[in-house]
């Protein structure tokens, strides 16, 4: 069974620029959810989408922003990028969204923005 | 609000010997609780996760871990480290309703041979 699929897996932007980020979940699976990974902030929670719906949403700007598609795929855009933003971006799935449920964390995606 | 702390940012200890990784957790209700593994360039892998119940959890690799309420705390232990076990350690909160959770800042381990 594939696991959790990111992609790219390596990123570099400028300043201003945006950038667009994929995530393939678990074949089956239906909730994904985004995680921000720095070694000032550590792991913080960007949003999460269960059957195309946004269910939770984290503290971070409306730069950056989500969607899922009814294959449960879900890509994260953030806008306007600042250095701030360079970071490892790890998507996780799950089947129904319940924390009870094992949530399978992907490689993630390093942003690099300069 | 919810949030974790994990006291020790960096841990030593030598093959063999016994681990303990400190939790601290800060939850208005009863809490779900994680523990998470990172390898360096990987993602996050489960090592163990407490709902309800015994306090007492066995995880994946040789791991587990306590639930002590009164403390607020979920130690991760292991009898004895193997090489292989050099890595990141975070300790996780979630609430009941969704898939959110709140990440300690992790402890990072160097085993020692």
């Amino acid at each position: 069974k594939a696991g959790v699929t990111q992609t790219p897996r390596y990123l570099i932007k400028t300043r201003g620029q945006q950038v667009t980020l994929s995530c393939s979940p678990i074949s089956g699976h239906r909730s994904v959810s985004w995680y921000q990974q720095t070694p000032g902030q550590g792991l913080q929670f960007l949003f999460e989408y269960f059957s195309e719906t946004q269910r939770n949403k984290g503290n971070f700007p409306g730069r950056f922003s989500g969607r899922q598609f009814s294959n449960s795929r879900s890509e994260m855009n953030v806008s306007t990028l600042e250095l701030g933003d360079s970071a490892l971006y790890l998507c996780a799935s799950g089947f129904g969204g319940s924390l009870q449920e094992t949530q399978y964390f992907g490689p993630g995606t390093r942003l690099l923005v300069l | 609000a919810q949030s974790v702390t994990q006291p020790d940012i960096h841990i030593t200890v030598s093959e063999g010997a016994s681990l303990e990784l400190r939790c601290n957790y800060s939850y208005g209700a009863t809490p779900y609780l994680f523990w998470y593994v990172q390898s360096p360039g990987q993602g996050l892998q489960l090592l163990l996760k407490y709902f309800s119940g015994d306090t007492l959890v066995q995880g994946i690799k040789g791991f587990e871990a306590e639930f002590k309420r009164s403390q607020s705390s979920f130690n991760l232990r292991k009898p004895s480290v193997h090489w292989s076990d050099a890595a990141e350690y975070f300790c996780a909160v979630g609430r009941y309703a969704g898939n959110m959770l709140t990440f300690g800042g992790g402890t990072r381990l160097m085993v020692k041979p």
